[in-house]
């Protein structure tokens, strides 16, 4: 099973400010492919916010990017807003197996 | 737009079986060719995969559920289901079912999400 390890478990920013989140797997993801990060607003289900570790799903903002191959990825969210709030998971697929991260909570100061 | 919508019993007792659907709208489950997950978030642990169908009947289990889980299919009814078996305190989650339209294990849509409380 490949473990996903994300940190800071929490960040606390002023808006404006950007936000670099990290998830490093304990073994390479099989293909960039499978590498995926989702936003979950408190009280909300999870939403899809990039796939293939580095593309935009639909309606997401150009103030998030991801990076990264092999073991080390990241979600950067520039400019943050308000409404960036919540907790934010990686995933992958691997070994026939999906696997998420525990998240990283982003808080506004 | 795809939208889900899970259903089904909020309290189940202990060694029962957990029963949960999920309908589908705005899209084809047949036509579309979706893979239909069911995930769940355990309190304070994070997300759980459980596994997918598509809707040939073809499935996809965690194997550390796979023992214990049937996902089944109904495309006439546009809708898919969960069933868990043998549920202890430990299966107390919310439960969503998501679609993953790619064939990589992107998940999108999710379901809203319906909280399962295993108790007696």
């Amino acid at each position: 099973e490949i473990v996903l390890t994300q940190s800071p478990g929490t960040l606390s920013l002023s808006p404006g400010e950007s936000a670099t989140l990290s998830c490093r797997a304990s073994q390479s993801v099989s293909s960039n492919s499978h590498l995926v990060w989702y936003q979950q607003r408190p009280g909300q289900a999870p939403r899809l916010l990039i796939y293939g570790a580095s593309r935009r799903a639909t309606g997401i903002p150009d103030r998030f990017s991801g990076s990264g191959s092999g073991t080390d990825f990241t979600l950067t969210i520039s400019r943050l807003e308000p409404e960036d709030c919540g907790v934010y998971y990686c995933q992958q697929f691997g070994n026939s197996l999906v696997t998420f991260g525990g998240g990283t909570k982003v808080e506004m100061k | 737009q795809v939208q889900l919508q899970e259903s089904g019993p909020g309290l189940v007792k202990p060694s029962q079986t957990l029963s949960l659907t999920c309908n589908v709208s705005g899209g084809s489950i047949r036509s579309r060719g979706y893979y239909c997950n069911w995930i769940r978030q355990l309190p304070g642990k994070g997300l759980e995969w459980i596994g997918w169908i598509y809707y040939s009947g073809t499935t996809n289990y965690n194997p550390s559920l796979k023992s214990r889980v049937t996902i089944s299919v109904d495309t006439s009814k546009n809708q898919f289901s969960l069933e868990l078996r043998s549920v202890t305190a430990a299966d107390t989650a919310v439960y969503y079912c998501a679609i993953d339209k790619s064939g990589y294990y992107w998940f999108d849509p999710w379901g809203q999400g319906t909280l399962v409380t295993v108790s007696s």
